[in-house]
């Protein structure tokens, strides 16, 4: 079963600041890697797809970059509805589609 | 607009037996796949279980293999989760989840669903 490590577990950041999340997979995903937001309480929701697609509706601050095994996704200027948290998703190798444990961007 | 709503959560005991569901509405149900994904108290997502929109590919998580009945009826535009033996760390969210044509990601899901297997 592949393995997808999220770094850092928790990042403390102001309102308007530049964040970069990583996700590795422990073998290649190719692109086929997925990030969601998770907002206390509401259902989760899909951010980008194909390592670098932005799914509808979603703000171009939210971009996501990198194939193989490593992966970022970076949101240029957080707003206040950004505080979440984030996961990451491979699914090459399918079934199981693996989470990450999670990215959790609280506020400053 | 689409919706997903899951229902049927609540507390059973270990060993005992729990049938979730979850209602779509504002898509064409049958054309797509579907996910449960749970979540655990103070834990990360982890998927459960897949049906195709034809019903003719199922998929499940090691971890419920055996225990856990995924199904779906495209008339009633709704998906189920058989949930038999039930032990304390099926505690946890259940999400439905909407698997988009021909890709295995979840691209919209619901608010989920608090089952809790306790004594």
């Amino acid at each position: 079963e592949i393995v997808m490590t999220q770094s850092p577990a928790t990042l403390s950041v102001s309102p308007g600041e530049r964040v970069t999340l990583s996700c590795r997979a422990s073998k290649s995903v190719a692109s086929n890697l997925a990030w969601y937001q998770h907002r206390p309480g509401q259902a989760p929701s899909l951010l980008i797809h194909g390592a670098s697609t932005r799914a509808t509706g979603i703000p171009a601050r939210f971009s996501g970059s990198g194939s193989g095994t490593e992966f970022t996704l970076t949101i240029s200027s957080l707003q206040s509805e950004d505080f979440a948290v984030y996961y990451c998703q491979q699914y090459n190798y399918w079934p199981p589609g693996t989470f990450g444990q999670g990215t959790k961007v609280e506020i400053k | 607009e689409a919706q997903l709503v899951e229902s049927g959560g609540g507390l059973v005991q270990p060993g005992g037996s729990l049938r979730v569901s979850c209602a779509a509405s504002g898509f064409t149900f049958s054309s797509y796949s579907m996910n449960w994904v749970r979540q655990a108290p103070g834990k990360g997502l982890e998927w459960v279980s897949y049906i195709s929109s034809d019903s003719s590919s199922i998929y499940y998580a090691d971890s419920v293999k055996g225990r856990f009945t995924i199904s779906r009826d495209n008339a009633k535009n709704s998906l189920y989760l058989q949930m038999n033996t039930l032990r304390d760390e099926d505690t946890a969210v259940y999400y439905c989840a909407r698997g988009p044509i021909s890709d295995w990601f979840c691209d919209f899901w619901g608010r989920g669903i608090l089952v809790t297997v306790s004594s």
